[in-house]
């Protein structure tokens, strides 16, 4: 069965600083993977996906993910935060072929601090 | 574009009444929605799927006579939840995908249901 792991509850990062928050993954087949953001009281934004193609994935908001096949992980990056980034960051998997059902994480709290 | 809208954003309801949820997609036709449920400061559970002019598929321990779905049209899904009760209180988020080749979801602002 398809799971997503995120190791960190909570990510705390200063200002201007890069921002990693980890997923790594597990599927049979093909992963299909996506991060989506989470502002309180509010439905979740899609960020980026990767499907296929290059490892590097460019999404909102200057976000990116780098997707590795062989240590099964897709971190979320951006090379200088900010306090607006504060949210919680979800990264989610198609659970299968022909499925439209996501698999979440359960999720990595971000704060950036001023 | 891809814009998903949940009606009520909150309501507060007693115990034994019902209240419905209305999904819409707003600019696209949905192949699939979905309905999920989150707790404070946890994940979403999916509770579940709904096709267009379908039965909903739900997930292992939901209450399919209790929280009610209708998929209408490619536009609009509802969700009642039916005599509801305290720890029905949640926060309900649905979305809808415009399938393949995207598969992304797209999320509804969600509804805070408080059943007092």
């Amino acid at each position: 069965a398809q799971s997503v792991a995120q190791p960190e509850d909570q990510v705390n990062v200063a200002e201007g600083n890069p921002l990693t928050v980890k997923c790594t993954y597990s599927v049979s087949g093909n992963p299909y993977l996506f991060w989506y953001v989470q502002y309180p009281n509010r439905g979740l934004q899609f960020l980026l996906k990767y499907i296929t193609g290059d490892n590097l994935v460019k999404g909102s908001y200057g976000f990116e993910a780098e997707f590795n096949k062989s240590q099964t992980s897709f971190h979320l990056k951006k090379p200088s935060a900010l306090v607006s980034d504060s949210a919680l960051y979800f990264c989610a998997v198609r659970v299968g072929a022909g499925s439209y059902q996501l698999t979440f994480g359960k999720g990595t709290k971000l704060s950036v601090i001023p | 574009g891809a814009v998903v809208s949940q009606h009520p954003s909150w309501v507060i309801c007693k115990s034994g009444t019902s209240v419905k949820i209305e999904c819409r997609s707003l600019d696209f036709q949905a192949t699939t929605m979905f309905w999920y449920r989150q707790f404070p400061k946890q994940s979403l559970m999916l509770m579940a799927t709904s096709n267009e002019g379908s039965k909903a598929t739900y997930e292992q321990g939901v209450e399919k006579d209790k929280f009610l779905i209708n998929h209408a049209s490619l536009t609009l899904s509802t969700l009642t939840v039916t005599s509801a009760h305290p720890e029905d209180s949640s926060f309900y988020i649905c979305s809808a995908t415009v399938g393949s080749p995207s598969y992304e979801q797209y999320f509804g602002p969600g509804t805070r249901l408080t059943v007092t």
